[in-house]
């Protein structure tokens, strides 16, 4: 099965460092792998998406890189605040067909930035 | 108002008991899509439908059943519930028209099976 993970369950920053979250795959890369963010007693939200061919992908304070040799992607949150506190969740996905949108997702990392 | 609305958005009910969890979207979506989110498990996929009348089974489909008769919405049922069927449930959609997809959630309904 295709497996992914996220190694961290839980990480701890302090407000203004950068965040690092961790997202590990098995077997065959994905055609892309997406970020989520969820706060408690919510649904995800979607917020970057990389795909295989691309190396890293940035959007205002976020960053994600994807290595097909370490079969690994990264998330960083730059200059991180108290409210991006949340789990984060990674997601692998195939491409086209009936794979569209059937995403496998890690189990999550709790981000708690401190004041 | 425009989204992704589930209900009911809390409930509880009995071993043996059929539950219908609903679910509805309002961008004419294709893709209809149901998790379940439990500690130790993440998210999994259960059933997804491709477009009305087109569904197909996930990682964990046993004990569900799904329909989509409209576009809009798409119907999660426990014909018979069991305990292992406590969870947070999660209805997404997607509607990208290029070979990946972003979805979008519900804000989940919790089932608690006594």
């Amino acid at each position: 099965s295709q497996k992914i993970e996220q190694n961290s369950e839980a990480l701890n920053i302090q407000e203004g460092k950068t965040a690092t979250l961790t997202c590990n795959y098995t077997n065959y890369s994905p055609a892309y792998l997406q970020w989520y963010r969820q706060d408690p007693g919510r649904g995800p939200v979607f917020l970057l998406l990389i795909r295989e061919n691309e190396k890293e992908k940035r959007k205002e304070r976020l960053k994600v890189t994807f290595d097909t040799t370490l079969k690994q992607s990264l998330f960083h949150i730059t200059a991180s605040q108290p409210a991006d506190s949340a789990t984060y969740l990674c997601a692998r996905g195939s491409a086209g067909g009936t794979s569209y949108g059937k995403l496998t997702f890690g189990q999550g990392t709790i981000l708690t930035v401190h004041p | 108002d425009a989204g992704i609305t589930q209900s009911p958005r809390y409930k509880i009910t009995e071993t043996g008991r059929q539950v219908t969890l609903m679910c509805h979207q309002t961008w004419s979506h294709s893709y209809m899509f149901w998790y379940r989110q439990d500690l130790g498990h993440g998210l999994r996929l259960i059933y997804y439908s491709a477009a009305a009348d087109i569904t197909d089974k996930g990682e964990v489909p046993d004990g569900y059943v799904v329909s989509r008769s409209k576009t809009e919405n798409f119907p999660l049922t426990l014909e018979s519930a069991t305990r292992s069927q406590t969870s947070v449930y999660f209805c997404a959609s997607s509607g990208t028209s290029g070979n990946t997809g972003e979805l979008f959630f519900g804000e989940g309904s919790r089932l608690t099976v006594l």
